[in-house]
């Protein structure tokens, strides 16, 4: 069964410092999302994308984030000078009619 | 706005019975997706049901089984014959239909299923 696959899994970095995750969304997928979960709440919106640009996003997504699709099968999020509260789950997901799917997750740890 | 409301922050279980999870919400959309989601001590979020707003039918997968009333706005998941790999939290999601289709989620229910 084809599933959104996401990298790294697991990223410790520096306050200040800028991070990108990456996902592979679904290949017949259009729309793409990514959430965020910090831990112990719940799964939190943060920004979807269609048709090479961002369709809607959070008031979470500030200008910190970015959204990208550099190529056909990539959907990347970064995140420019991190900050210690944006350590979370960040969850990657792609949609086909009316079904998102998530990937694994990326386990961001900010110190 | 949309919100999705899961009272029960906590919930137990032991095995082979049955336990309903409570969900709510709130909407002025007429068209919209309710799902519910599995995760695990993993953290993967993992697609448990489907409902459709638009169907009156009740959606069921195996074991797991939504009892959606549309006019109370609830939607609450019931697990039949619970095993031990059902302990996960579980998160209700509201989908609105049409745009971006993004997620509301609740805060989540803790189930632990005990041998």
């Amino acid at each position: 069964e084809p599933e959104v696959t996401q990298t790294p899994s697991h990223q410790v970095t520096q306050m200040g410092q800028e991070v990108i995750l990456r996902c592979v969304p679904i290949s017949n997928h259009l729309y793409f999302y990514w959430y965020r979960q910090i831990l112990g709440q719940k799964v939190e919106f943060l920004v979807s994308f269609y048709n090479n640009e961002i369709s809607e996003k959070s008031e979470i997504f500030d200008d910190q984030f970015s959204v990208e699709r550099p190529d056909g099968s990539n959907f990347t999020l970064k995140i420019r000078s991190t900050k210690l509260e944006d350590s979370a789950m960040y969850f990657c997901a792609s949609r086909a009619g009316g079904t998102i799917y998530f990937g694994e997750g990326s386990w961001l740890t900010v110190v | 706005a949309q919100t999705v409301t899961q009272s029960q922050p906590e919930m137990s279980v032991q095995e082979a019975e049955t336990v309903t999870l409570s969900c709510t919400y709130d909407t002025s959309e007429n068209n919209y997706y309710l799902f519910w989601y599995k995760q695990p001590p993993s953290r993967q979020m993992i697609l448990v049901i489907r409902q459709e707003a638009y169907k009156q039918q009740n959606a069921t997968e195996n074991r797991f089984s939504v009892n959606f009333q549309k006019a109370a706005k609830s939607f609450s998941l019931k697990i039949s014959d619970s095993q031990l790999g059902d302990t996960a939290m579980y998160f209700c999601a509201f989908g609105r239909q049409g745009g971006s289709e993004k997620l509301v989620f609740g805060k989540g229910t803790k189930l632990t299923v005990n041998p």
